[in-house]
């Protein structure tokens, strides 16, 4: 079964950092670009990041970009997202989703986590 | 950035009805053009790529037509599992960007 489980959400100050994770299983990881998609309470859905399936194109939506860091580890089947300087409107819930392809481009998201919930708050 | 405008924001229909929700891209995005039906508490479920494309297993009242610009997710008898809210996304380019929901309801 293709699935995929985010963690390391949680409840931080403003300022503060935190880190998400998202375990693959079911599929073959690094044949495949990933994504981080967040959605706000009771709002839609924002693209927030990309990664191809070599590591060798990432990016990141205007608003996190400069504060967020996405990378992944082929060997771990696994999928990070290091958010630093995080501020109130990061609150959402954070899904973790697969591409249909190795790259960011023309395919659409096939997969989608559980989602794991980021609060920013003091 | 390329944005994305759906129509309605919200819709009322019956069961059995024929229902058409649109999509409009800021500038070309050729066939980019993705849909997800995402229902309360749930995470988004892939319906249609590629604007026509229908993934395995979704429902044949579904379809998606469109290009360039202008896009239609259309379900042609809604079913009472319908009810749900849809967003389009273009893949064209980074960011892929998401229409703001359409939300479906009785």
């Amino acid at each position: 079964e293709v699935q995929l489980v985010e963690s390391g959400g949680g409840l931080v100050q403003p300022g503060r950092s935190l880190r998400l994770s998202c375990a693959a299983s079911g599929f073959k990881f690094d044949d495949y670009a990933m994504h981080w998609v967040r959605q706000a309470p009771g709002k839609g859905l924002e693209w927030v990041s990309g990664i191809s399936w070599n590591s060798g194109t990432i990016d990141y939506a205007d608003s996190v970009k400069g504060r967020f860091t996405m990378s992944r580890d082929n060997a771990k089947n696994s999928l990070f997202l290091e958010m630093n300087s995080l501020r109130s409107e990061d609150t959402a819930l954070y899904y973790c989703t697969k591409d249909e392809s190795g790259w960011l481009y023309y395919y659409a998201m096939d997969v989608w986590g559980q989602g794991t919930t980021v609060t920013v708050s003091s | 950035d390329i944005q994305m405008t759906q129509s309605p924001s919200s819709l009322s229909a019956s069961v059995g009805d024929r229902v058409s929700i649109t999509c409009r891209a800021s500038q070309s995005i050729h066939i980019y053009l993705n849909w997800y039906q995402q229902k309360p508490g749930r995470a988004p479920l892939l319906l249609i790529s590629a604007a026509s494309s229908l993934q395995s297993g979704v429902p044949s009242r579904f379809s998606g037509s469109g290009s360039v610009t202008d896009f239609t997710l259309t379900i042609s008898s809604l079913q009472p599992e319908d009810f749900a809210t849809y967003y389009c996304q273009q893949s064209h380019s980074t960011p892929n960007t998401f229409g703001q929901g359409t939300k479906l309801d009785i």
